[in-house]
């Protein structure tokens, strides 16, 4: 089983500034299969990026993923006070097979 | 617009059982992959159980295998999971989640969540 590990556990950081965080997994994963996820505080959570670097519907353009193999990243360009939130990496496996990794909260400095 | 609504949460002691079931709408039910996937209190998330559009095929996580029943009514729309020998670690809030393709790979619609706690 595939072990997707994100750093930091959390970020600080002020609005309008560059958020970059980071999603690496215990072995090499398809892009195609990687996903990231925003929840906030009491809320379901809503789907980002999939194929690591695809923005979902309505999502807007200061989000992008990238990255391939084991090394994948999401980052947001310019910090809006809506986007401080708990993000989660999700790998999509084999046999139907889901994993997500522990998250990383993004917090205000 | 896609809607998913949970419920038969609640309180249950350990070694009992409960079922959530979730109600679909807004969209080509039989068509697409259904997930469970929760969330304990403070905690991360975690995939649950999968059930392919025609219901023909079933996929659950190695932490409820041969306790939970996951399953869809597509004539009305429902998706079930039947929780049995439920254990406090089961306690969690538990979502339903549309599959983004008709095989599965992401979740892109998410139901707002049923609370299950185990305890005594």
């Amino acid at each position: 089983e595939i072990v997707l590990t994100q750093s930091p556990g959390t970020l600080s950081l002020s609005p309008e500034e560059r958020a970059t965080l980071s999603c690496r997994a215990s072995q090499s994963v398809s892009s195609s299969q990687l996903a990231w996820y925003q929840q906030k505080a009491g809320q379901a959570p809503r789907l980002l990026i999939y194929g690591a670097s695809s923005r979902a519907a309505g999502i807007p353009d200061r989000f992008s993923g990238s990255g391939s193999g084991t090394d994948f990243t999401l980052t947001i360009s310019r910090l809006e006070p809506e986007d401080f939130a708990v993000f989660y990496c999700q790998q999509y496996g084999s046999s139907q097979v889901y994993t997500f990794g522990q998250g990383t909260k993004l917090e205000i400095k | 617009e896609v809607q998913l609504l949970e419920s038969g949460g609640g309180l249950v002691q350990p070694g009992g059982s409960l079922r959530l079931s979730c109600a679909a709408s807004g969209f080509s039910f039989s068509t697409y992959t259904m997930n469970w996937v929760r969330q304990a209190p403070g905690k991360g998330l975690e995939w649950v159980s999968g059930i392919s559009g025609g219901g023909g095929s079933t996929y659950y996580a190695d932490s409820v295998q041969g306790r939970f029943t996951i399953s869809r009514d597509n004539s009305k729309n429902t998706l079930n999971l039947q929780m049995n020998s439920l254990r406090a670690e089961d306690t969690a809030v538990y979502y339903c989640a549309k599959s983004l393709y008709s095989s599965g790979w992401f979740f892109d619609y998410w139901g707002q969540g049923a609370l299950v706690t185990v305890s005594s």
